[in-house]
């Protein structure tokens, strides 16, 4: 059953503490993306990967976040310091890319509380 | 001004109705067309694609596209309360590029 892998599925931190978010994608996808999802907002990018290149993290406050994958089966997104304007669903989700459907398949999410 | 707009609902409906939910854009470059759905608690799942402007059935489910006007519908026949959900728009330049652009997705609740 393949589907993509997010931990911790939830996390309560307090403001200041680093958090590191990871993402395993489906087997064979060469396209990696991350979301965060807010009520106000919806979903927004704040990066994606293709064949583990960043291609596109102008959505992510470059201050505090950063996005790496470190291998093929690997993605994290980490924030350091968190503030608790971090709180959110933040979601990760892989592709095949070119020649596709473009279909993303997402994980379930991993909900965070900075207080 | 978002680049997709969607109304946030919630839109509450019987059993049976026919449903709904639109999205208008103002990037004229877009493609590709997608609605998802997202269960409470879950990630979006795809539920209907679509290319260019026309309209594309599935089963209980037909999306509509009006490129002139920037427009984007789903509609949903004799709705059931397994539609209950959160259903989100979403488009793309080019299939192979796969930088989605969303909606913040209409809640819909389908009471029995």
């Amino acid at each position: 059953d393949a589907r993509v892998t997010q931990t911790p599925r939830h996390k309560v931190t307090e403001m200041g503490q680093e958090v590191t978010m990871r993402c395993q994608p489906i087997l064979g996808h060469n396209t990696v993306f991350w979301y965060r999802q807010t009520m106000m907002q919806g979903l927004e990018l704040l990066a994606y990967f293709r064949n583990r290149a960043p291609l596109d993290d102008s959505g992510m406050p470059k201050d505090r976040f950063s996005a790496e994958m470190p291998d093929a089966t690997l993605a994290t997104l980490k924030i350091q310091p968190s503030e608790p304007r971090d709180s959110a669903v933040y979601f990760c989700a892989s592709g095949l890319g070119m020649g596709s459907t473009g279909e993303l398949f997402f994980g379930e999410g991993s909900r965070l509380t900075v207080l | 001004q978002k680049e997709v707009e969607q109304d946030p609902g919630p839109l509450s409906v019987p059993e049976g109705a026919i449903v709904s939910l639109n999205c208008t854009y103002s990037n004229s470059a877009f493609q590709y067309f997608m609605w998802y759905r997202q269960y409470s608690r879950k990630g979006p799942e795809l539920l209907m694609y679509t290319y260019s402007s026309g309209n594309k059935e599935d089963g209980r489910f037909t999306a509509q596209v009006d490129k002139s006007s920037k427009y984007i519908s789903l509609f949903i026949r004799d709705s059931q309360p397994s539609d209950s959900a959160t259903y989100l728009c979403a488009m793309s330049l080019n299939t192979g590029f796969q930088k989605l652009v969303f909606g913040t997705g209409t809640r819909l609740l389908v009471s029995p």
